[in-house]
């Protein structure tokens, strides 16, 4: 079975700070992993794939197999990254798309 | 702009009542999802397809059905509301390509059951 374990449920930080959302994660395969975010009265929309090593927003994310983490990053805070940011997981290779959230982690970015 | 829209925003049942919520997709995916969102309990998977007349079962099934009789429309269905199903339920689709390129999702449907 797999799980996604964001362990705060609220972040607070000062605009200009840097941030780290944690998440770990516990999959006996290969995973995929993601971040996805919801802006207020927004839709849950793909922040980032680990598979594409790519920063979007200035986030970026580094799966480390031996921690089973996959911790979001940015090294200063916008009032605009102010969200609820839920990290998911997916299996490789077998499994189809199905993903696995964590419980979610809502950041918000003071002035 | 590729879109998942779901019918209704704001839902109000009595218990008891069959309820359907109703998800379209217009970009030709093949997998679709129902999730139920809750705080503190991030986002769970209630029912998933892979095609047309496919279902499978998530990890709470439990008082819902599903229904695809088309490729881009999926049907998640109440059979008999309870209180315990208020909540806000999300669909999502994504491409059926090896490999997960991400889900697009809809804006939600909060239903709440009195």
């Amino acid at each position: 079975a797999q799980r996604v374990t964001q362990p705060e449920k609220l972040l607070s930080v000062f605009k200009g700070a840097p941030v780290e959302l944690k998440c770990n994660y516990s999959y006996s395969g290969s995973p995929e992993l993601f971040w996805y975010v919801q802006y207020s009265r927004q839709r849950l929309q793909l922040l980032l794939r680990h598979i594409s090593r790519e920063s979007i927003k200035g986030f970026t994310a580094d799966l480390n197999k031996g921690e089973t983490s996959f911790h979001l990053k940015k090294p200063f805070a916008q009032e605009e990254d102010s969200a609820m940011y839920y990290c998911a997981l997916s299996p490789l290779t077998g499994g189809g798309n199905k993903l696995t959230f964590g419980t979610g982690t809502q950041l918000k970015v003071e002035l | 702009d590729v879109k998942v829209t779901q019918s209704s925003r704001y839902l109000v049942k009595r218990t008891g009542e069959k309820v359907f919520l109703e998800c379209v997709q217009d970009m030709d995916h093949e997998n679709m999802f129902w999730y139920r969102q809750d705080p503190g309990l991030g986002l769970r998977l209630i029912y998933f397809s892979y095609d047309v007349k496919m279902k499978e079962k998530g990890d709470i099934p439990e008082g819902y059905s599903v229904s695809r009789e088309k490729k881009e429309r999926f049907s998640l269905i109440l059979e008999s509301a309870s209180t315990n199903q208020t909540s806000m339920y999300l669909c999502a689709s994504a491409r059926g390509d090896r490999g997960n390129y991400g889900y697009t999702f809809g804006s939600g449907t909060r239903l709440t059951v009195v």
